[in-house]
């Protein structure tokens, strides 16, 4: 059974510019979710989907960070315009259900904000 | 929602066991347990988890306290591959994953 795929694994921009990563859950898996993990910290998750819709982005900051998994599938995240605060590793991870038991966590995409 | 508390880093020799402690002394009745790890330069990845009763797999072993406000992750043998930040993480069955959150962990060293 194939992972959680994510690309690229690693993006270096200038702070102002802009950047999207990709996630291509499990196969199956309804739900979907971002997390944000910064150096030492723990993941912190920034948004939700189950299928198309959007569960819960309530610590997803809107004004420069959006997100959409259109068909239900894979997802994108994007960061416009970005700022220094935002070099982290940007984790995606996936579960048959929202209430499932264990998640399943790609690789991450590193992003250093210059 | 209820919190966890883990010490920041433990070490330990390779091929001795390893005794990984959590705190959670709000837990509700309805909160699982869980552990996860993240190796270097990866995603977390599931370890174990359980409700009341002690737990075994082929990675781990989870012993809960008969409060539940503690519980103990085991490695039995630790070895250099299990070198990694490990986090324990409260998830009500009936509840949203994402609302459960991960603390910093603790940063295992195994030592050969």
């Amino acid at each position: 059974e194939a992972g959680v795929a994510q690309s690229p694994r690693y993006k270096i921009i200038e702070k102002r510019q802009s950047v999207a990563f990709w996630c291509n859950p499990i196969s199956g898996h309804a739900t979907l979710y971002w997390y944000q993990q910064i150096l030492g910290q723990g993941p912190k998750l920034l948004i939700q989907f189950q299928n198309n819709g959007v569960v819960d982005d309530s610590q997803l900051p809107k004004d420069r960070f959006s997100a959409e998994r259109l068909k239900g599938v894979d997802s994108t995240l994007k960061i416009q315009p970005a700022k220094l605060e935002d070099s982290a590793v940007y984790l995606c991870a996936s579960t048959p259900g929202a209430k499932g038991n264990e998640q399943f966590f790609g690789p991450g995409t590193r992003l250093t904000v210059l | 929602d209820a919190k966890t508390t883990q010490p920041n880093s433990m070490e330990s020799n390779e091929e001795e066991p390893v005794h990984l402690p959590c705190n959670h002394s709000t837990i509700s009745g309805t909160d699982y347990i869980h552990w996860y790890r993240q190796l270097p330069s990866q995603g977390p990845e599931y370890v174990i988890h359980g409700l009341t009763s002690n737990v075994n797999n082929r990675m781990a072993s989870l012993a809960i306290a008969e409060d539940r406000k503690s519980s103990t992750l085991i490695l039995h043998r630790a070895t250099l591959r299990d070198a990694a930040v490990y986090y324990c993480i409260l998830r009500g069955y009936n509840t949203n994953a994402g609302k459960s959150t991960f603390g910093d962990g603790t940063t295992l060293t195994v030592k050969p």
